[in-house]
């Protein structure tokens, strides 16, 4: 079957760097999104990866290792407007889109 | 660019009624449109994918004579929840993309959060 990976929740610090994995089990692979979602909100594009690396956008950067069924969200200078779910998203060889459940980060002062 | 809006962003009605939801696509064509379901601290659950003049292909345990969608032009997409009860009370939200799979990134409209009483 599908599957994807994500840890349920997460805590950091105002100002500090935080690593959010994501593991996929997919048939086949045509892409990763991250996403983000604040409570009540609908969800916003942060990212897609389609081949190996490191992806930087500001302070977000998304990485991805396809050999690994692997990738994962890095946000830097963590800000409180930070604090929402991240979502990884993986497309199959069907084109179809497999969602994760979704890791909420809360951010303390 | 690449605007989704969604009409309600709020409803409450009572058990045994209809609901009808809008989804416009505003400053693009969207061949293909998507409704999504989302129950508190959950994932989003893909109900249905829509192109633009076709029938809606409808995800396994999806009921499709309960979740009524017409995709009429490329920029207008409408759920209709019918005889709802309050098991469907949910976030429901829709997203458009400008080609014809998800393969090309979806763009979320702003949700839709339905009650019923």
């Amino acid at each position: 079957g599908q599957n994807i990976d994500q840890p349920t929740e997460m805590t950091a610090t105002e100002g500090a760097i935080v690593q959010i994995n994501c593991t996929y089990q997919t048939s086949g692979f045509n892409g990763l999104f991250w996403y983000q979602q604040h409570a009540g909100e609908a969800p916003t594009f942060l990212s897609y990866n389609v081949l190996d690396g490191l992806e930087e956008k500001g302070r977000f950067s998304s990485f991805l290792s396809r050999s690994k069924g692997y990738s994962y969200l890095l946000l830097k200078e963590l800000q409180m407007k930070d604090s929402a779910s991240y979502l990884c998203a993986v497309i199959d060889s069907n084109y179809q889109l497999i969602w994760g459940a979704g890791t909420k980060l809360i951010i303390k002062p | 660019g690449a605007v989704v809006s969604q009409h309600p962003s709020r409803v409450i009605c009572k058990s045994g009624t209809s609901v009808k939801i809008e989804c416009r696509s505003l400053d693009f064509q969207a061949t293909t449109m998507f409704w999504y379901r989302q129950f508190p601290k959950q994932s989003l659950m893909l109900m249905a994918t829509s192109n633009e003049g076709s029938k809606a292909t409808y995800e396994q345990g999806v009921e499709k004579d309960k979740f009524l969608i017409n995709h009429a032009s490329l920029t207008l997409s409408t759920l209709t929840v019918t005889s709802a009860h309050p098991e469907d009370s949910s976030f429901y939200i829709c997203s458009a993309t400008q080609g014809e799979s998800s393969y090309n990134e979806q763009f979320f409209g702003p949700g839709t959060r339905l009650t019923v009483l």
